[in-house]
Protein backbone atom coordinates (compact mmCIF):
# COMPACT_ATOMS: atom_id res chain seq x y z
CA UNK A 1 0.00 0.00 0.00
CA UNK A 2 1.16 3.69 -0.47
CA UNK A 3 1.79 5.24 2.51
CA UNK A 4 0.96 9.13 3.13
CA UNK A 5 2.61 10.91 5.53
CA UNK A 6 1.43 14.10 6.48
CA UNK A 7 3.11 16.97 8.44
CA UNK A 8 2.77 18.75 10.77
CA UNK A 9 0.12 16.83 12.50
CA UNK A 10 -1.16 19.56 14.65
CA UNK A 11 -0.92 23.53 12.99
CA UNK A 12 -2.22 26.27 15.48
CA UNK A 13 -2.37 29.60 13.06
CA UNK A 14 -3.27 33.41 13.66
CA UNK A 15 -6.08 34.41 11.52
CA UNK A 16 -5.10 36.07 8.67
CA UNK A 17 -1.76 34.14 8.26
CA UNK A 18 -0.29 31.32 6.19
CA UNK A 19 -1.04 28.04 6.97
CA UNK A 20 1.39 25.13 4.72
CA UNK A 21 0.43 21.18 4.88
CA UNK A 22 2.83 18.90 3.80
CA UNK A 23 1.87 15.01 2.18
CA UNK A 24 4.07 12.92 1.29
CA UNK A 25 3.75 9.45 -0.25
CA UNK A 26 5.84 6.36 -0.20
CA UNK A 27 5.67 5.86 -3.98
CA UNK A 28 5.38 8.22 -6.67
CA UNK A 29 1.58 8.93 -7.62
CA UNK A 30 2.04 9.18 -11.26
CA UNK A 31 0.03 7.28 -12.80
CA UNK A 32 0.01 4.84 -16.32
CA UNK A 33 -1.81 7.42 -17.82
CA UNK A 34 0.40 10.45 -16.59
CA UNK A 35 -1.82 12.27 -14.55
CA UNK A 36 -1.22 12.19 -10.54
CA UNK A 37 -4.36 11.51 -8.59
CA UNK A 38 -3.44 13.48 -5.25
CA UNK A 39 -6.50 14.87 -3.68
CA UNK A 40 -6.77 17.72 -0.40
CA UNK A 41 -9.66 17.17 1.69
CA UNK A 42 -11.09 19.24 4.49
CA UNK A 43 -12.97 17.85 7.80
CA UNK A 44 -14.71 20.43 9.99
CA UNK A 45 -16.19 19.07 13.07
CA UNK A 46 -18.81 16.96 12.88
CA UNK A 47 -19.08 17.12 8.59
CA UNK A 48 -17.99 14.59 6.33
CA UNK A 49 -15.16 15.33 4.43
CA UNK A 50 -14.89 17.93 1.75
CA UNK A 51 -13.29 17.94 -1.77
CA UNK A 52 -10.92 20.83 -1.89
CA UNK A 53 -8.26 19.95 -4.44
CA UNK A 54 -7.91 17.86 -7.09
CA UNK A 55 -4.72 16.42 -9.19
CA UNK A 56 -2.59 18.00 -7.01
CA UNK A 57 -3.46 21.44 -7.88
CA UNK A 58 -7.53 21.94 -9.26
CA UNK A 59 -9.74 23.78 -7.08
CA UNK A 60 -12.99 22.03 -6.96
CA UNK A 61 -16.27 23.89 -7.56
CA UNK A 62 -16.86 26.34 -4.70
CA UNK A 63 -13.06 26.18 -2.89
CA UNK A 64 -11.79 29.87 -2.21
CA UNK A 65 -8.86 30.90 -4.17
CA UNK A 66 -7.11 30.86 -0.75
CA UNK A 67 -6.96 27.19 -0.87
CA UNK A 68 -3.73 25.95 -3.08
CA UNK A 69 -2.44 22.79 -3.65
CA UNK A 70 1.03 21.98 -5.39
CA UNK A 71 3.77 19.73 -5.80
CA UNK A 72 5.14 16.41 -7.80
CA UNK A 73 5.83 12.76 -7.80
CA UNK A 74 5.85 11.86 -4.40
CA UNK A 75 6.30 15.43 -1.95
CA UNK A 76 2.74 17.66 -2.35
CA UNK A 77 1.89 20.96 -0.44
CA UNK A 78 -1.61 22.85 0.81
CA UNK A 79 -1.00 26.16 1.31
CA UNK A 80 -4.14 28.29 2.54
CA UNK A 81 -2.97 32.04 1.93
CA UNK A 82 -4.93 33.48 4.91
CA UNK A 83 -6.45 31.54 7.09
CA UNK A 84 -10.06 32.32 8.60
CA UNK A 85 -11.86 30.71 10.77
CA UNK A 86 -14.50 28.81 8.90
CA UNK A 87 -10.99 27.16 7.99
CA UNK A 88 -10.66 24.87 11.32
CA UNK A 89 -10.76 21.28 10.97
CA UNK A 90 -8.75 18.57 9.93
CA UNK A 91 -6.99 17.88 6.40
CA UNK A 92 -5.88 14.83 4.76
CA UNK A 93 -4.32 14.11 1.64
CA UNK A 94 -5.41 11.40 -0.63
CA UNK A 95 -4.10 9.10 -3.67
CA UNK A 96 -6.09 7.59 -6.15
CA UNK A 97 -3.46 6.39 -8.42
CA UNK A 98 -3.06 2.98 -7.00
CA UNK A 99 -4.97 0.39 -4.82
CA UNK A 100 -6.04 0.65 -1.96
CA UNK A 101 -6.60 4.09 -1.99
CA UNK A 102 -5.27 5.97 0.90
CA UNK A 103 -4.96 9.09 3.12
CA UNK A 104 -3.11 10.43 5.28
CA UNK A 105 -3.51 10.76 9.17
CA UNK A 106 -4.49 13.94 8.88
CA UNK A 107 -3.40 17.72 10.24
CA UNK A 108 -5.49 19.40 12.65
CA UNK A 109 -5.76 23.29 11.86
CA UNK A 110 -6.59 25.30 14.51
CA UNK A 111 -6.53 28.83 15.65
CA UNK A 112 -4.13 30.13 18.07
CA UNK B 1 -27.04 18.93 -6.43
CA UNK B 2 -25.97 15.30 -5.84
CA UNK B 3 -26.44 14.02 -2.60
CA UNK B 4 -25.82 10.86 -0.97
CA UNK B 5 -27.41 9.10 2.41
CA UNK B 6 -26.49 6.48 4.05
CA UNK B 7 -28.59 3.84 6.12
CA UNK B 8 -29.19 0.81 8.25
CA UNK B 9 -28.64 -0.42 11.86
CA UNK B 10 -26.51 1.46 14.23
CA UNK B 11 -25.49 -1.29 16.64
CA UNK B 12 -24.27 -5.15 15.01
CA UNK B 13 -23.16 -7.66 17.41
CA UNK B 14 -20.06 -8.92 17.26
CA UNK B 15 -19.21 -11.90 14.46
CA UNK B 16 -22.53 -11.02 12.63
CA UNK B 17 -22.50 -8.97 8.96
CA UNK B 18 -22.42 -4.94 8.62
CA UNK B 19 -25.29 -3.92 6.12
CA UNK B 20 -25.36 -0.41 5.55
CA UNK B 21 -26.97 1.19 2.20
CA UNK B 22 -26.14 4.32 0.15
CA UNK B 23 -29.02 5.78 -1.46
CA UNK B 24 -27.77 8.47 -4.36
CA UNK B 25 -30.13 11.53 -5.66
CA UNK B 26 -29.95 14.24 -7.94
CA UNK B 27 -27.98 12.22 -10.35
CA UNK B 28 -28.03 8.58 -11.94
CA UNK B 29 -25.42 6.13 -10.48
CA UNK B 30 -25.86 4.49 -13.50
CA UNK B 31 -24.06 7.20 -15.22
CA UNK B 32 -20.45 6.13 -16.18
CA UNK B 33 -18.42 8.39 -15.67
CA UNK B 34 -18.29 7.72 -11.54
CA UNK B 35 -17.24 4.60 -9.30
CA UNK B 36 -19.10 4.38 -5.67
CA UNK B 37 -17.24 3.95 -2.63
CA UNK B 38 -17.20 3.26 0.62
CA UNK B 39 -14.92 5.02 3.42
CA UNK B 40 -15.09 4.28 7.41
CA UNK B 41 -13.62 6.13 10.03
CA UNK B 42 -12.74 4.98 13.53
CA UNK B 43 -13.71 7.46 15.96
CA UNK B 44 -11.18 10.48 16.49
CA UNK B 45 -8.85 8.58 13.21
CA UNK B 46 -8.84 8.62 10.07
CA UNK B 47 -9.96 7.71 6.74
CA UNK B 48 -9.78 4.02 5.50
CA UNK B 49 -10.77 3.08 1.49
CA UNK B 50 -12.89 0.21 1.92
CA UNK B 51 -14.14 -0.13 -2.10
CA UNK B 52 -15.91 0.61 -4.84
CA UNK B 53 -18.75 -0.13 -7.46
CA UNK B 54 -19.33 0.41 -11.00
CA UNK B 55 -22.55 1.00 -12.67
CA UNK B 56 -21.61 -2.40 -14.42
CA UNK B 57 -21.42 -3.98 -10.77
CA UNK B 58 -17.45 -4.64 -11.34
CA UNK B 59 -15.61 -3.81 -7.87
CA UNK B 60 -12.64 -3.03 -5.95
CA UNK B 61 -11.51 -3.88 -2.60
CA UNK B 62 -9.46 -2.73 0.35
CA UNK B 63 -7.05 -6.23 0.44
CA UNK B 64 -7.39 -5.06 4.82
CA UNK B 65 -11.15 -6.33 4.45
CA UNK B 66 -11.44 -8.37 0.79
CA UNK B 67 -12.09 -11.38 2.71
CA UNK B 68 -14.91 -10.03 4.54
CA UNK B 69 -16.37 -7.25 2.20
CA UNK B 70 -19.39 -7.17 -0.05
CA UNK B 71 -20.10 -3.91 -2.37
CA UNK B 72 -23.27 -4.03 -5.19
CA UNK B 73 -25.17 -2.04 -6.38
CA UNK B 74 -29.20 -1.85 -7.61
CA UNK B 75 -29.94 0.83 -10.66
CA UNK B 76 -33.57 -0.06 -10.58
CA UNK B 77 -32.96 2.01 -6.98
CA UNK B 78 -30.28 4.51 -7.35
CA UNK B 79 -28.50 2.62 -3.88
CA UNK B 80 -25.90 0.90 -3.62
CA UNK B 81 -24.87 -1.57 -0.57
CA UNK B 82 -22.32 -2.72 1.58
CA UNK B 83 -22.18 -5.91 3.42
CA UNK B 84 -18.98 -6.57 6.26
CA UNK B 85 -19.17 -9.95 7.50
CA UNK B 86 -17.66 -11.55 10.84
CA UNK B 87 -17.43 -7.98 12.62
CA UNK B 88 -15.54 -6.88 16.05
CA UNK B 89 -14.85 -4.45 17.54
CA UNK B 90 -12.54 -2.99 15.73
CA UNK B 91 -15.21 -2.29 12.97
CA UNK B 92 -16.88 -0.08 14.77
CA UNK B 93 -16.91 3.53 13.17
CA UNK B 94 -18.51 6.34 11.21
CA UNK B 95 -19.20 4.44 7.33
CA UNK B 96 -19.53 6.95 4.60
CA UNK B 97 -20.35 6.89 1.19
CA UNK B 98 -18.67 8.82 -1.84
CA UNK B 99 -18.93 9.51 -5.21
CA UNK B 100 -15.74 9.11 -7.09
CA UNK B 101 -15.28 11.13 -9.96
CA UNK B 102 -13.34 9.42 -12.69
CA UNK B 103 -13.11 12.16 -15.23
CA UNK B 104 -14.48 15.18 -17.09
CA UNK B 105 -14.38 17.22 -20.48
CA UNK B 106 -12.11 14.45 -21.54
CA UNK B 107 -9.31 14.34 -19.13
CA UNK B 108 -9.30 11.39 -16.27
CA UNK B 109 -9.67 12.56 -13.00
CA UNK B 110 -9.97 10.51 -9.93
CA UNK B 111 -11.34 12.32 -6.80
CA UNK B 112 -14.16 12.01 -4.09
CA UNK B 113 -16.03 14.95 -4.94
CA UNK B 114 -19.33 13.93 -2.93
CA UNK B 115 -19.63 12.15 0.50
CA UNK B 116 -22.88 11.28 2.95
CA UNK B 117 -23.48 12.38 6.16
CA UNK B 118 -21.64 9.17 7.62
CA UNK B 119 -23.41 6.69 9.87
CA UNK B 120 -21.92 5.32 13.08
CA UNK B 121 -22.02 1.79 13.14
CA UNK B 122 -20.75 0.08 16.79
CA UNK B 123 -20.14 -3.66 17.08
CA UNK B 124 -21.03 -4.56 20.85
CA UNK B 125 -23.07 -7.36 22.20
Amino acid sequence: DIVMTQTPLSSPVTLGQPASISCRSSQSLVHSDGNTYLSWLQQRPGQPPRLLIYKISNRFSGVPDRFSGSGAGTDFTLKISRVEAEDVGVYYCTQATQFPYTFGQGTKLEIK
Amino acid sequence: QVQLQESGPGLVKPSQTLSLTCTVSGGSISSGSYYWSWIRQPAGKGLEWIGRIYTSGSTNYNPSLKSRVTISVDTSKNQFSLKLSSVTAADTAVYYCARLTLGHYGENAYYFDYWGQGTLVTVSS
